[in-house]
C-alpha cells in the first residue's frame, strides 16, 4: 500500500503557482519523497525528489516540513501542459515504486 | 541522452494468444523494472532486474508471465496465454544502480488490449 495521502483532484489557473500537498506521516529516516507525474497516455515522468532539505530544479520546487511528515510540490507558473496526475511516493530510492491514486491536477485557461 | 525505449507502443490480441514486449533501458542503467498499469490505477511492479539477475518477481503471475534480461541490457516481457484481465499498459523503467536516492525513468509504455 502507498504510504502517502494526496487530494484526489485540484484545479489551478494557468500562470499561477500550483501547490500540491502530500502527507507521509509514517516516513522513515532514510526514505526520500519522490514526485512523478503522468500525462494521459504517457509513462510516468520524474519531477523531483528530496530527503530533508527543500529542493528546486527546472521543473518544480519541493518543500518538506521539518518533521518530514508532509511535503508540497510547487509548479511555479502552471501551463496547460502541466495537466496530469501527480504522484507523491515515499521510497528508499533503490526499490520498486508504490504508486497511490495521486492528485489529478487540471490547469484552467 | 536517450530515454527508455519500448516497443511496440500498441498491441491488440485475442485471449489465449501470446505476446511479447521489448524494453531498451537508458545506457549504463543496471536496474530495470516492468510495471503493469490497469486503467484508472497507478502502476504496479511485476518484476525487477539488477543487471541480468531477478531481484523481485513476487508479483509476477508466473503461470503466464515471463521476463528475461539477457546480457543485462535489453529485456523482454512475455504473456502466454493472455487473458482479458491482462489488458493494461506495460511500463518499463530503468535506474542507474541501487544507491539510496536514485531515480527511476520510465518509457512510454505498451498498451495491450486483449479481446
Amino acid at each position: 500500500d502507498a504510504k502517502t495521502t494526496q487530494p484526489t483532484s485540484m484545479d489551478c489557473a494557468e500562470g499561477r503557482a500550483a501547490n500540491l500537498p502530500c502527507n507521509h506521516s509514517t516516513i522513515s529516516g532514510n526514505e526520500y519523497v519522490y514526485w512523478y507525474r503522468q500525462i494521459h497516455s504517457q509513462g510516468p515522468q520524474y519531477i523531483i525528489h528530496g530527503l530533508k532539505n527543500n529542493e528546486t530544479n527546472e521543473m518544480a520546487s519541493l518543500i518538506i516540513t521539518e518533521d518530514r511528515k508532509s511535503s508540497t510540490l510547487i509548479l511555479p507558473h502552471a501551463t496547460l501542459r502541466d495537466t496530469a496526475v501527480y504522484y507523491c511516493i515515499v521510497n528508499f530510492g533503490n526499490e520498486k515504486l508504490t504508486f497511490g491514486t495521486g492528485t489529478r491536477l487540471t490547469i484552467i485557461p | 541522452e536517450a530515454g527508455v525505449a519500448q516497443s511496440p507502443r500498441y498491441k491488440i490480441i485475442e485471449k489465449r494468444q501470446s505476446v511479447a514486449f521489448w524494453c531498451n533501458p537508458i545506457s549504463g542503467h543496471a536496474t530495470l523494472y516492468w510495471y503493469q498499469q490497469i486503467l484508472g490505477q497507478g502502476p504496479k511492479l511485476l518484476i525487477q532486474f539488477q543487471n541480468n539477475g531477478v531481484v523481485d518477481d513476487s508479483q509476477l503471475p508466473k503461470d503466464r508471465f515471463s521476463a528475461e534480461r539477457l546480457k543485462g541490457v535489453d529485456s523482454t516481457l512475455k504473456i502466454q496465454p493472455a487473458k482479458l484481465e491482462d489488458s493494461a499498459v506495460y511500463l518499463c523503467a530503468s535506474m542507474l544502480g541501487r544507491e539510496g536516492g536514485d531515480t527511476q525513468y520510465f518509457g512510454p509504455g505498451t498498451r495491450l488490449t486483449v479481446l
